[in-house]
């Protein structure tokens, strides 16, 4: 299995521009969860599926961020539009039940 | 909601020295403690985990312990080698395998580990 994958490994925009990060979870994993990462603010839960259903997106900084899974093997978030302060790690990881979670590379995003 | 609390933020130890992180979490209910490392420009990877039916659990260098009466659990790095270098997260969640609004983890905010050759 190839992981967890995560595309693109880069984003550099332009602020007010719209932006998406892509997933593919591990194939028969059930729950896929959305990450922040930053210096200042470690690692944060953005969203989480299980079975594609949302269940908490508490996590959601505001109504820029969206993130849909419309299939088991597909997710996406997408700030829209974006800020500088919106400049992180995002990180896409999936487990099978109460198993071990596994992360993807991550994305870098940069918001000039 | 859980809180988990991580200490130090940063730890520096010369190589062959022992390491320990400790965390303390706020929810009884947690029952599920990870331990991610996290290398520079790399994604987290879980090293090592316990349940709260045990106290302690090893694997080579590696060892965590879990106080559910104080609500604290501890990873401990011996004979640490510069390549233990790096964050490490512990992390905290309840209802492991039941799935709903349970089954995310909370992790602390890191600790920095440098292994000085």
């Amino acid at each position: 299995d190839a992981g967890v994958i995560q595309s693109p490994r880069h984003e550099v925009t332009e602020m007010g521009q719209e932006v998406t990060l892509r997933c593919k979870p591990i194939s028969g994993h059930d729950y896929l969860f959305w990450y922040r990462q930053t210096m200042m603010r470690g690692l944060e839960l953005l969203i989480y599926f299980n079975n594609n259903v949302p269940i908490d997106d508490s996590g959601m900084p505001e109504d820029r961020f969206s993130a849909k899974m419309p299939n088991a093997s597909f997710s996406t978030l997408k700030i829209q539009p974006s800020e500088p302060r919106d400049s992180a790690v995002y990180f896409c990881a999936s487990r099978l039940g109460g198993s071990e979670q596994f992360f993807g590379p991550g994305t870098r995003l940069t918001v000039l | 909601g859980e809180n988990v609390e991580q200490h130090p933020s940063t730890l520096s130890v010369q190589e062959g020295d022992s390491a320990v992180i400790k965390c303390t979490y706020s929810d009884s209910a947690s029952n599920y403690f990870p331990w991610y490392k996290q290398e520079l420009g790399k994604r987290p990877q879980l090293i090592i985990d316990i349940r709260s039916n045990v106290g302690e659990k090893k694997d080579q260098r590696i060892a965590v312990t879990l106080n559910k009466t104080a609500k604290h659990f501890s990873l401990h790095i011996t004979e640490t080698q510069p390549e233990d270098s790096a964050v490490y997260f512990c992390a905290a969640s309840k209802g492991r395998g039941y799935g709903g609004s349970q089954g995310n983890l909370i992790f602390g905010k890191g600790t920095k580990l440098s292994v000085k050759p």
